[in-house]
């Protein structure tokens, strides 16, 4: 079941902040966040796992509701460098693969 | 840092010829996976490796696809018989138990 992200676009002047929001109607094992630029590969940000545990990014923050099977990613003073697609990928289990939602474009102007 | 490499980075094909995607995953992870992309849409999966065998594989993963991890090192994905809906940017993906994927550059099929 692919999650459900939220807003499709996002844009920024530098040094604004912006959320990003992932909901899935699964019970989750983690929520992995990624950041893709055009032409290029995802690039792994953050992942939370159940249990509270993060790993990823330290300039980037995010939050992990496992109740309400929801994450939210936080971009605080926002850079030029964050332009990009955002996704969240959701693991129902451990050792599953990724099920990424559709996206959420930042562009961030000067 | 370690990477994960494709080649080839674009392949033009025709319709119904087979292609071979391949992949060298980062030496110490243990997960393989292959996910596509049309036309910066979302990125879809397709199959995951584990141990040597295929651990999950979508509906996209039909008869016309198969994996292989031949000698330890590369992963390939070899598509049949391809088709013109099989026009996409494919990405081989490695991990490492409960941390994030390393995805690769990709390789751009177009398929005519």
């Amino acid at each position: 079941q692919q999650p459900v992200q939220s807003p499709q676009a996002v844009i920024l002047r530098e040094g604004e902040d912006a959320v990003i929001n992932c909901s899935s109607s699964k019970a989750l094992y983690s929520v992995h966040w990624y950041r893709q630029k055009h032409g290029e590969a995802p690039v792994f940000l953050m992942i939370l796992l159940k249990g509270g545990e993060q790993k990823g990014h330290d300039k980037i923050s995010a939050s992990f509701n496992e109740k309400k099977q929801q994450s939210s990613l936080y971009l605080t003073a926002s850079q030029l460098s964050y332009s990009g697609t955002y996704f969240c990928g959701t693991e129902s289990q451990a050792g599953t693969a990724l099920i990424f939602g559709k996206g959420t474009t930042l562009s961030v102007s000067s | 840092e370690p990477e994960v490499t494709q080649t080839p980075s674009h392949q033009v094909t025709q319709m119904g010829q087979e292609v071979i995607l391949r992949c060298v995953p980062i030496s110490n992870h243990l997960y393989f996976y292959w996910y596509r992309q049309i036309l910066g849409q979302k990125v879809e999966f397709l199959v995951s490796f584990y141990n040597n065998e295929i651990s999950e594989k979508s509906e996209i993963f039909d008869d016309q696809f198969s994996v292989e991890r031949p000698d330890g090192s590369n992963f390939t994905l070899k598509i049949r018989s391809t088709k013109l809906e099989d026009s996409a940017m494919y990405f081989c993906a490695s991990r490492y138990r409960d941390y994030g994927y390393t995805f690769g550059s990709g390789t751009r099929l177009t398929v005519v």
